[in-house]
């Protein structure tokens, strides 16, 4: 079975600083990973995945087998990214199924 | 294209009846899932359609059951609603050729059992 951990609920950081999401997997296979953001009164949205190796709005994320994470990360962070942040992870071979983590409220203060 | 829709947005029943929820995918999309969302649980997987038929199955209840249209179209229902029922059910439609599919989600159906 899959698992994906967030280990902060909520994470604070003032505008222009670095910021940093973690996440961390369990899954004995190849996953595909993804980073889905929900901004207030809004739908769950794709930020990225792994695949595309693109940066959205100023995001990277990194899949670091090894460590089994795939930390979120924005060089300079803008007071329009607080937000909730999910982490999920869909098997490659199971399609439609999503596990995500428990997610993680960034508030990025003036 | 249009996004994903779910009707209705809201909805209250009580203790013992059912309900049944509607998604419209993204136009082309084959697959739809469904996901239950509560503040305890957060965001947990029901089950997935292709073609009219279930390819994975969350581990709920059998209470909750859906089915996909030739259209894509796909219906979730819950029987003998239960007050920890309550929650934000969320669909989500992805094209689902070639491999594993990015999820577009809509904007969720918010259910109170009282």
């Amino acid at each position: 079975a899959q698992r994906v951990t967030q280990p902060e609920k909520l994470l604070s950081v003032f505008k222009g600083a670095p910021v940093e999401l973690k996440c961390n997997y369990s899954y004995s296979g190849s996953p595909e990973l993804f980073w889905y953001v929900q901004y207030s009164r809004q739908r769950l949205q794709l930020l990225l995945r792994h695949i595309s190796r693109e940066s959205i709005k100023g995001f990277t994320a990194d899949l670091n087998k090894g460590e089994t994470s795939f930390h979120l990360k924005k060089p300079f962070a803008q007071e329009e990214d607080s937000a909730m942040y999910y982490c999920a992870l869909q098997p490659g071979t199971s399609y439609g199924k999503l596990t995500f983590g428990q997610g993680t409220i960034l508030t990025v203060h003036p | 294209k249009a996004g994903v829709t779910q009707t209705p947005r809201y909805l209250i029943k009580t203790r013992g009846q059912q309900v049944t929820l509607s998604c419209s995918p993204i136009s082309g999309h084959r697959s739809v899932s469904w996901y239950q969302q509560t503040p305890g649980q957060g965001l947990q997987f029901l089950f997935e359609y292709f073609s009219e038929t279930q390819r994975n199955k969350g581990n709920f209840p059998g209470r909750f059951s859906g089915r996909q249209f030739s259209n894509s179209r796909s219906e979730m229902n819950v029987s003998t609603l239960e007050l920890g029922d309550s929650a934000l059910y969320l669909c989500a439609s992805s094209l689902a050729t070639g491999g594993p599919g990015t999820q577009y989600f809509g904007p969720g159906t918010r259910l109170l059992v009282l």
